[in-house]
């Protein structure tokens, strides 16, 4: 079965700095998808970025951006110029072409 | 822009009794989620559903729940005999699944079920 380990449970950031968020997955499939998601206190799921294993180059959104490793089975989420609403709980997750299967997540607190 | 939505936003109710928790999802998806989430833990996926059936579910899924698609637009889980231990966040999701959608599954805002 395909897991994803969020290894940091919290992480801090200052106001207009650059945090990276780490991600792991295992899996055996070459083809996939992988996501990472923002939950806000309000607990609704909301998409920040995607990435397809089968491109090379990392998706970007904006101020927030991936380091895709398929070798290494690593997915990390760089956000920067940090906002105080970046602050939320964040889910890596990965889609096995059915369902998604999410990491543990990470809480971001921004510090003003 | 086309969302999922959930009723309720919360429901309590007493363990053993009956729930059923209502979706609505985008218009034109095909495959339908639920996922569950424990305060403060990691969201789980239940049960899919596509093309009037249920295409996989999890171990937690077992014969209390159910899943149906009564209409065109409602997507509904049912809950027969609730415990303590269902006490959660239950997120519905929706997905076209077209050719170049990346598969991208689109949340509803959740209904926090609490169990008494």
């Amino acid at each position: 079965a395909q897991t994803v380990t969020q290894s940091q449970p919290e992480m801090s950031v200052q106001e207009a700095e650059t945090v990276t968020l780490s991600c792991t997955y295992d899996t055996s499939e070459s083809d996939y998808y992988l996501f990472w998601y923002k939950q806000p206190p309000s607990r609704q799921m909301i998409l920040v970025i995607r990435q397809e294993a089968y491109k090379q180059q990392n998706a970007t959104e904006n101020r927030f951006s991936v380091n895709f490793q398929k070798a290494a089975k690593s997915f990390s989420l760089k956000i920067s110029d940090s906002q105080l609403g970046d602050a939320a709980m964040y889910f890596c997750a990965y889609n096995d072409g059915n369902k998604l299967v999410f990491g543990a997540g990470t809480i971001l607190r921004v510090k003003s | 822009e086309p969302e999922v939505t959930q009723t309720p936003s919360h429901q309590v109710t007493q363990m053993g009794q009956e729930v059923i928790l209502r979706c609505v999802p985008i218009s034109n998806h095909l495959y339908f989620y639920w996922y569950r989430q424990i305060l403060g833990q990691k969201v789980e996926f239940l049960v899919s559903f596509y093309n009037n059936e249920i295409s996989e579910k999890s171990e937690i899924f077992d014969d209390q729940f159910s899943v149906e698609r009564p209409d065109g637009s409602n997507f509904t889980l049912k809950i027969r005999s609730t415990k303590l231990e269902d006490s959660a966040m239950y997120f519905c999701a929706s997905t076209s699944r077209r050719t170049g959608s990346s598969y991208e599954q689109y949340f509803g805002p959740g209904t926090r079920l609490t169990v008494t």
